[in-house]
């Protein structure tokens, strides 16, 4: 099975700050990487698809990058309603596999 | 507009069984492969697998085989997840999601079925 190995466990930024949450996949994966984000009491969210591609109607504070195996959410200008749970998922190769998720709160 | 509307929450004994639906609406059903997706209070996110809406073939994690089952009711746009013998470590909410090929990214997900389960 892929691992993905997610970090940090858990972030507490600033307004207006830049967060960066990383998954790392213990082999090699391509593209098939995307990111939710989950509110409290909330389904997730799709974020980002395809690694790098910002899903429809999320703001463009929003970013996904890649470099090899490892894979960037990067949230630019942090705002209170971007508070939740982040994780990756790759669905390259069954079984799927979610990474174990970013809580990030807003000082 | 695309939903997935999930059924209300669930209270069994252990032993018991639950099925749990995933109404689809907005889209061809059988263009779009289905995931389920558990969620354990307080925990992350765990594939259970998927379902072929167009053959009705399901495809289950490691995890999931033996006593989970599932199942399509298509000319509904349904989706079903049975779990029988329940054991207390299924508490869980439980997701339906929605991609446009199996190893697609999960686009629409359900509002999610909390079953829990206690003597």
């Amino acid at each position: 099975d892929i691992q993905m190995t997610q970090s940090p466990a858990s972030l507490s930024a600033s307004l207006e700050e830049i967060v960066t949450i990383t998954c790392q996949a213990s082999q090699d994966i391509g593209n098939y990487l995307s990111w939710y984000q989950q509110k409290l009491g909330k389904s997730p969210q799709l974020l980002i698809h395809s690694a790098t591609s910002l899903a429809d109607g999320v703001p463009s504070r929003f970013s996904g990058s890649r470099s090899g195996t490892q894979y960037s959410l990067k949230i630019n200008r942090l705002q209170v309603e971007d508070t939740g749970i982040y994780y990756c998922l790759q669905h390259y190769s069954a079984p799927f596999t979610f990474g174990s998720g970013t809580k990030l709160e807003i000082k | 507009q695309i939903q997935l509307v999930q059924s209300g929450p669930e209270l069994k004994k252990p032993g018991e069984s639950v099925k749990i639906s995933c109404k689809a609406s907005g889209y061809t059903f059988t263009d779009y492969a289905m995931h389920w997706v558990k969620q354990a209070p307080g925990k992350g996110l765990k594939w259970m697998g998927w379902i072929n809406t167009y053959t009705g073939k399901p495809t289950y994690a490691d995890d999931f085989k033996g006593r989970f089952v599932f199942s399509l009711e298509a000319s509904a746009s349904t989706a079903n997840l049975q779990i029988s013998n329940l054991k207390n470590e299924d508490t869980a909410t439980y997701f339906c999601a929605r991609s446009y090929r199996y190893n697609h990214p999960f686009a629409y997900w359900g509002q999610g079925t909390l079953v829990t389960v206690s003597s």
